[in-house]
């Protein structure tokens, strides 16, 4: 089964620029999660999505948006770039299954630089 | 305000030795523990995970334990193997309506020597 993918790999943009990043999850995984790794701040949650509706946000500005399609694949979006966003930013998908916690298994990263 | 904290930044251990990383946590809503192995350029792997309701879960080589009172969660890797040497990260979950929000700890780098 393949696992998680997250395309572009690597991405160089510029302040003020805006930058779409794209996970598609493990087959048959509905929910997606998003989270922005950083040497000061860590791994942190950013949002997640299920049946194509954000169900959780975390404590980020509104630059940063997100939605998911159908096939359950998502998109993230960040505007008005700032250096301060450069990290890795990582999905992670999981079944969401009723009744039981289901645990979440991530993509390689979009490594993301802004100028 | 970080509600789950890895003390320790690093941990040397000789292979075949025990590793024991050790993982803490504040917030007594969190009911789902996790484990992450995280190598340079790649995602977190996941490893092992417990339930609030279980105080030890094994997997192989992998165990974990967690104290409820003491809000205290550990991993236990025997024997170690020079591949084990990465990033662990320990992870909590309130479940219910924040089922798919992870809040991590900071990572302990495990390093096991030949």
């Amino acid at each position: 089964k393949a696992g998680v993918t997250q395309t572009p790999r690597y991405l160089i943009k510029t302040r003020g620029q805006q930058v779409t990043l794209s996970c598609s999850p493990i087959s048959g995984h509905r929910s997606v999660s998003w989270y922005q790794q950083t040497p000061g701040q860590g791994l942190q949650f950013l949002f997640e999505y299920f049946s194509e509706t954000q169900r959780n946000k975390g404590n980020f500005p509104g630059r940063f948006s997100g939605r998911q399609f159908s096939n359950s694949r998502s998109e993230m979006n960040v505007s008005t770039l700032e250096l301060g966003d450069s990290a890795l930013y990582l999905c992670a998908s999981s079944l969401r299954l009723a009744g039981r916690y289901n645990e979440q298994f991530f993509g390689p990263g979009t490594r993301l630089t802004v100028l | 305000d970080q509600q789950v904290k890895q003390n320790s930044p690093s941990l040397s251990v000789q292979e075949g030795r025990i590793s024991i990383l050790n993982c803490d946590y504040t917030n007594s809503m969190f009911d789902y523990f996790l484990w992450y192995k995280k190598y340079p350029a790649e995602g977190p792997t996941f490893l092992i995970s417990i339930s609030s309701i279980k105080d030890k879960n094994e997997d192989g080589r992998f165990t974990v334990f967690l104290n409820k009172s003491a809000k205290h969660l550990s991993l236990h890797i025997v024997p170690s193997q020079p591949g084990d040497s990465a990033v662990y990260f320990c992870a909590a979950t309130t479940g219910g309506t924040s089922y798919g929000k992870l809040t991590f700890g900071q990572g302990t780098i495990l390093t096991v020597h030949p």
